[in-house]
């Protein structure tokens, strides 16, 4: 079956330095989407890529899905203490199957001020 | 708030009892899902409905059985679990089963299986 996987699976930074999380899938994708969960919290919804190639930002986060739509990436510039949480990515199949998501396993970010 | 409301939102059960975690979602989603969240694993899609109708079981053992009386209700009735089951179960909705969509997940139930 379909999977997801996600690196690294924590990540230290001190505030003021940038993140990346990277995510790699086993099949190609329809689309991804990437989540947040903050400690105790539950997955909020970031943002949808579709298209080979895409690049989108919101504000210091940029997000990419690969020209092969098998890969994707989320860094942030200059963090923030409330940046901190667990960024997960999401896929859906392309060549059908599954309607629910499959979640990679998450990246924890952890900053230090 | 997200809209997907889960209740209880901690639950502590025996083995042998049988218990229910309820998801209520005011969205007007067609779809839903539970999710089970464990400490190292990620996120594992259980069920899916749309329309009311289960379109997806992946694998789950019969200890957990699936309810959706409407689009906008959605239980996870649990009986003789074990203590592996023990994690966040999360409920998601989302406005379609079809791929360009979000999902909106609720607080989750923490569930202790002793």
């Amino acid at each position: 079956g379909q999977q997801v996987m996600q690196i690294p699976q924590y990540q230290h930074v001190q505030e003021g330095e940038d993140f990346t999380t990277y995510c790699n899938s086993s099949t190609t994708l329809s689309n991804i989407q990437w989540y947040k969960q903050r400690p105790g919290g539950h997955p909020v919804f970031l943002i949808q890529l579709v298209k080979s190639g895409e690049v989108k930002k919101q504000k210091r986060l940029t997000f990419q899905f690969g020209e092969a739509k098998k890969n994707s990436s989320l860094h942030i510039t200059a963090t923030q203490t409330t940046d901190v949480g667990t960024y997960f990515c999401a896929g859906r199949n392309s060549g059908g199957g599954a309607d629910g998501l499959t979640f990679g396993k998450g990246t924890h970010l952890i900053i230090q001020p | 708030e997200t809209g997907v409301t889960q209740t209880p939102r901690h639950l502590v059960m025996g083995m042998t009892n049988k218990k229910s975690l309820k998801c209520e979602q005011h969205l007007g989603h067609n779809a839903m899902y539970w999710y089970k969240q464990s400490a190292k694993k990620p996120l594992e899609l259980m069920f899916v409905y749309n329309f009311k109708e289960q379109t997806e079981n992946n694998s789950v053992p019969s200890r957990f059985s699936p309810e959706c009386p409407n689009s906008s209700h959605l239980f996870l009735h649990l009986h003789t679990l074990q203590p592996e089951d023990s994690a966040l179960y999360l409920c998601a909705s989302s406005q379609e089963r079809y791929p360009n969509t979000e999902a909106f997940f609720g607080q989750g139930t923490r569930l202790t299986v002793v």
